[in-house]
């Protein structure tokens, strides 16, 4: 198993401006995934979190707008830049073996 | 196509009652593994039940069971005795083994269940 520390728990945020989340791993994984819910919706896998690379980003997700970092095996950030209202959503990570395990998500609201 | 479809958006169960959500997947994959994950107001995933798809015995977690169907692809969750922290979003899903040990997800769109007193 796995136990993620994730933070900030909820924020909200001016449009135009940038917020980082954090994940924290009790354990070293290979990869750390990110993933929006916006209201109401399923989860949508925004990238994959490589330590010693650079992230790989699915359809419809640009490094530009949210660039992430691995620094190591047991951490990782996510920026959403440039935030609009749209960026509204929950945002969570996770690590998987054959269960996934989640951090205990971002509620940002952008205003 | 690699989907999950949840075709009840939101169900409603009596306290001590049982409800049954539905689950259907779609995946040319023999080998995977299904999960049902709860996530309440608090935003936290937690998981419920898994099933790996080579198991023809229905997984069994205290008040929670599920009814595999491989061949028709369906997955649903039971849940017995229902209690008020029932009350969550469910999530279906299923993952895929990849390259290098990873795992693909692919979760359904979800049924808010509600418990009512």
């Amino acid at each position: 198993s796995a136990v993620i520390s994730q933070k900030p728990s909820r924020d909200i945020c001016q449009r135009g401006t940038s917020l980082t989340i954090q994940c924290q791993v009790d354990s070293q994984v290979t990869m750390m995934f990110w993933y929006r819910q916006q209201p109401g919706q399923s989860l949508t896998l925004i990238a994959t979190a490589n330590q010693g690379s650079e992230a790989t980003y699915e359809s419809g997700f640009v490094i530009d707008k949210f660039p992430i970092s691995r620094p190591n095996l047991t951490f990782s950030t996510l920026t959403v830049s440039n935030m609009s209202p749209e960026d509204s959503s929950i945002y969570l990570c996770s690590v998987k073996t054959e269960e996934a395990f989640f951090g205990q998500g971002t509620r940002l609201t952008v205003v | 196509a690699q989907t999950v479809t949840q075709s009840q958006p939101e169900m409603s169960v009596q306290e001590a009652e049982t409800v049954t959500l539905s689950c259907t997947y779609d995946t040319s994959e023999s080998d995977y593994y299904l999960f049902w994950y709860k996530q309440p107001p608090s935003r936290q995933m937690i998981l419920v039940i898994r099933q790996e798809a080579y198991k023809q015995q229905n997984a069994t977690e205290n008040r929670f069971s599920v009814n595999f169907q491989k061949a028709a692809k369906s997955f649903s969750l039971k849940i017995s005795d229902s209690q008020l922290g029932d009350a969550a979003m469910y999530f279906c899903a299923y993952s895929l083994p990849g390259a290098s040990g990873t795992y693909k997800y692919i979760f359904g769109t979800g049924t808010r269940l509600k418990v009512l007193a």
